[in-house]
């Protein structure tokens, strides 16, 4: 079974430009979140999809930050402009549903964005 | 909000047990996992817990949690130099969330 792919695996940009984060989650992985992992902390969920819909963006920064999940697959998070706090990895998680039953999240490898 | 914390750091040598602590404070957590997270790679599931068993074994690893105390610790049996790893404990559950809550992770730094 394919894990979660994220891409690019690396990226560096300089503040105020723009960045796209892909992920593509297990198959049939009704659940999808991105989490935000700053170095030396624990990751901290942006947001949540079931399927396409939004269940938990309070903690995006929806000033710079935006995420979209069409056709309930694929999702792509963008930092727009960015900052030098944005610098972190930003890690893609998949869950088969997100009902009240245990539910795994199987994590992809993350992206590791730089801000300079 | 939801929080979980844990110590920074442990060293331990090749052979020991180790233990990792976490506490909590979402008191309606439903489940708690533990999660290892190597340089460079992503996190992988090590075991996890229903809040209504006070402990779990899986191999090497053991589970104990206390929900008075909202106490949790991993116990790493006959540590290797493999288990070398940041460890997250993480919580879920709670008001019906399904995202996880993460403390800040444990460096567990195993000696030859």
């Amino acid at each position: 079974e394919a894990g979660v792919a994220q891409s690019p695996r690396y990226k560096i940009i300089e503040k105020r430009q723009s960045v796209a984060f892909w992920c593509n989650p297990i198959s049939g992985h009704a659940t999808l979140y991105w989490y935000q992992q700053i170095l030396g902390q624990g990751p901290k969920l942006l947001i949540q999809f079931q399927n396409n819909g939004v269940v938990d963006d309070s903690q995006l920064p929806k000033d710079r930050f935006s995420a979209e999940r069409l056709k309930g697959v694929d999702s792509t998070l963008k930092i727009q402009p960015a900052k030098l706090e944005d610098s972190a990895v930003y890690l893609c998680a998949s869950s088969l549903e997100g009902g009240g039953t245990y539910n795994e999240q199987f994590f992809g490898p993350g992206t590791r964005l730089t801000v300079l | 909000g939801e929080d979980v914390e844990q110590s920074l750091f442990l060293s331990v040598r090749e052979g020991d047990s180790s233990v990792i602590n976490c506490t909590y404070t979402d008191s309606s957590s439903t489940y708690l996992y533990w999660y290892k997270q190597e340089p460079g790679a992503g996190l992988q599931l090590l075991t996890y817990i229903f809040s209504n068993m006070d402990m779990k074994q899986d191999q090497r690893l053991t589970v104990l949690l206390n929900k008075k105390d909202k106490h949790l610790s991993l116990r790493i049996a006959d540590t290797q130099t493999g288990d070398s790893a940041i460890y997250f404990c993480a919580e879920a559950g709670g008001t019906g969330r399904r995202a996880l809550t993460f403390g800040s992770g444990t460096r567990l730094q195993v000696q030859p």
